[in-house]
C-alpha cells in the first residue's frame, strides 16, 4: 500500500537546468496538489489538478509546468531553475467531492537545491 | 481570503508535560480545519480534522483539538508528551466547494521535547 510516492528525493541543480519531478498515487483518488515547503512559510500551493486532463493554479505557479495524463502521475516540470526554486516539494492528493476531498495524503517530499 | 495564523514559531517543552499549540484562522464560512505533523525527514501526516458537529475533536496519538468559533481558533492540545512528539506541527484551513482541497497552511511550530 504505497501511498502517495515522489521522485527523487533529493536533487541538486545548477541554474537554468530544467528537471521534472515526479508524483504517482495508488489510492485512485482524482485530486493531486504539488505544494512547496519553504522554511517558515508553510506550504503553499503551485499547481492542483481535479482529474486526469485538468490542471489548474495554485498561490504560487511561476515557473512550474504540470500535466495530468492519466489518474495515477501528477509530475511538475521545473523549467529553468532558478535559486527561489530551491525548496522542499509535497506531493498530495484526495478523494473527490465533498468534505473528503479535504483530507490530503502526502508524499515524502523531494528537497531540490538550486545552485 | 482565507488565512492561518500560528503565533509560536518554537515551543520547548518537556517530555510528560502538556502541549498546547495555537491556531487562528480567517474565514468567511465555518471552515474545515485540520492539523498535521511532520516529523524530520517525513512528509505531512494528518493528525485531526474537523468538519462540522462536537467541537472537541480526537486525533491520533493522543492529540486533540477544540474548535472555538467565537476566537476562530482551532488549538492543538496532548496532556503528556512524549520524545517521539518532537516534530513540526501545522494547522490548515480548508473547505468551500470551489476549493476542495486546497488547504491554507499556517507556517508551522516546531516542537522540541527536552528529557
Amino acid at each position: 500500500n504505497a501511498g502517495v510516492t515522489q521522485t527523487p528525493k533529493f536533487r541538486i541543480l545548477k541554474i537554468g537546468q530544467s528537471m521534472t519531478l515526479q508524483c504517482t498515487q495508488d489510492m485512485n483518488h482524482n485530486y493531486m496538489y504539488w505544494y512547496r515547503q519553504d522554511p517558515g512559510m508553510g506550504l503553499k500551493l503551485i499547481y492542483y489538478s481535479v482529474g486526469a486532463g485538468i490542471t489548474d493554479k495554485g498561490e504560487v505557479p511561476n515557473g512550474y509546468n504540470v500535466s495530468r495524463s492519466t489518474t495515477e502521475d501528477f509530475p511538475l516540470r521545473l523549467e529553468l531553475a532558478a535559486p527561489s526554486q530551491t525548496s522542499v516539494y509535497f506531493c498530495a492528493s484526495s478523494p473527490r467531492g465533498g468534505s473528503g476531498a479535504n483530507v490530503l495524503t502526502f508524499g515524502a517530499g523531494s528537497r531540490l537545491t538550486v545552485l | 481570503a482565507q488565512s492561518v495564523t500560528q503565533p509560536d514559531i518554537h515551543i520547548t517543552v518537556s517530555e510528560g508535560a502538556s502541549l498546547e499549540l495555537r491556531c487562528n484562522y480567517s474565514y468567511g464560512a465555518t471552515p474545515y480545519l485540520f492539523w498535521y505533523v511532520q516529523s524530520p525527514g517525513q512528509g505531512l501526516q494528518l493528525l485531526l480534522k474537523y468538519f462540522s458537529g462536537d467541537t472537541l475533536v480526537q486525533g491520533i496519538k493522543g492529540f486533540e483539538a477544540e474548535f472555538k468559533r467565537s476566537q476562530s481558533s482551532f488549538n492543538l492540545r496532548k496532556p503528556s508528551v512524549h520524545w517521539s512528539d518532537a516534530a513540526e506541527y501545522f494547522c490548515a484551513v480548508g473547505g468551500t466547494t470551489d476549493s476542495w482541497g486546497k488547504l491554507q497552511f499556517g507556517a508551522g511550530t516546531q516542537v522540541v521535547v527536552t528529557p
